[in-house]
């Protein structure tokens, strides 16, 4: 099946570093990546979505100088949290589509970010 | 606009029990609709999509779902609980599309299947 590979899974670092998560997918070509934050015993929050070779299109609220994204190529995306506080302190999950209709998102086994 | 809901919180069923987890939707033309599964701090596991044919849908792990599109539902089912299906599930849907969007989750339902 579609494997989707995130890294790191568990980042610890101080308030004010800049912490970037890779997500790569690793059989297929993703077309379109999608960045999720997950709090507690709650449902996934769409972020961003990034297709292959453009900018990302940012959800409401979501302060894209704060959450870099970059997807160079159809194999990789990734999430840059500049600048990290303590309310930045989350799951973050990336997922991934290959082209087509009807293809289903493969999710990263996630990345807890713990900011001190 | 497209939207999920998954009116229980949690389910509690016995191993060996049968088990439904239910899930409408609403979109505005033709959905397509999933079924995924979360355990514990670990990414989403895709079970199983509907997309056209069958209303019956086989999926991962003996789990299935039937799309009912008069009642709006994808209601995800297995005929005899295991104790190791103890986690979270997500449905979720799109219109019909080229790939290039986000899903649509429900908030999610916890099931909790005691030995």
């Amino acid at each position: 099946g579609a494997v989707v590979s995130q890294h790191p899974s568990r980042v610890i670092c101080k308030s004010g570093t800049s912490v970037k998560i890779e997500c790569r997918s690793l059989d297929f070509q993703a077309t379109t990546m999608f960045w999720y934050r997950q709090f507690p015993k709650k449902s996934l929050m769409l972020m961003a979505t990034s297709n292959e070779g453009s900018k990302a299109t940012y959800e409401q609220g979501v302060e894209k100088d704060k959450f870099l994204i970059n997807h160079a190529s159809l194999t990789l995306s990734t999430l840059t949290v500049t600048s990290a506080h303590p309310e930045d302190s989350s799951f973050y999950i990336c997922s991934a589509r290959a082209s087509g209709a009807g293809q289903p998102q493969h999710f990263g086994d996630g990345t807890r970010l713990s900011i001190l | 606009a497209q939207s999920v809901a998954q009116p229980e919180d949690q389910v509690n069923v016995a191993e060996g029990n049968p088990l439904t987890v239910k899930c409408t939707y609403s979109v505005s033309g033709n959905p397509y609709l999933f079924w995924y599964v979360q355990y514990p701090n670990r990414g989403l596991q895709f079970l199983l999509k509907y997309i056209t044919g069958d209303n019956l849908v086989k999926g991962s792990y003996g789990f299935e779902a039937e799309f009912n599109k008069s009642q709006t539902s994808f209601h995800l089912k297995k005929p005899s609980a295991l104790v190791s299906d103890s986690a979270l599930y997500f449905c979720a849907v799109i219109e019909m599309d080229t790939g290039r969007r986000a899903l649509t989750f429900g908030s999610g339902t916890r099931l909790q299947v005691q030995p």
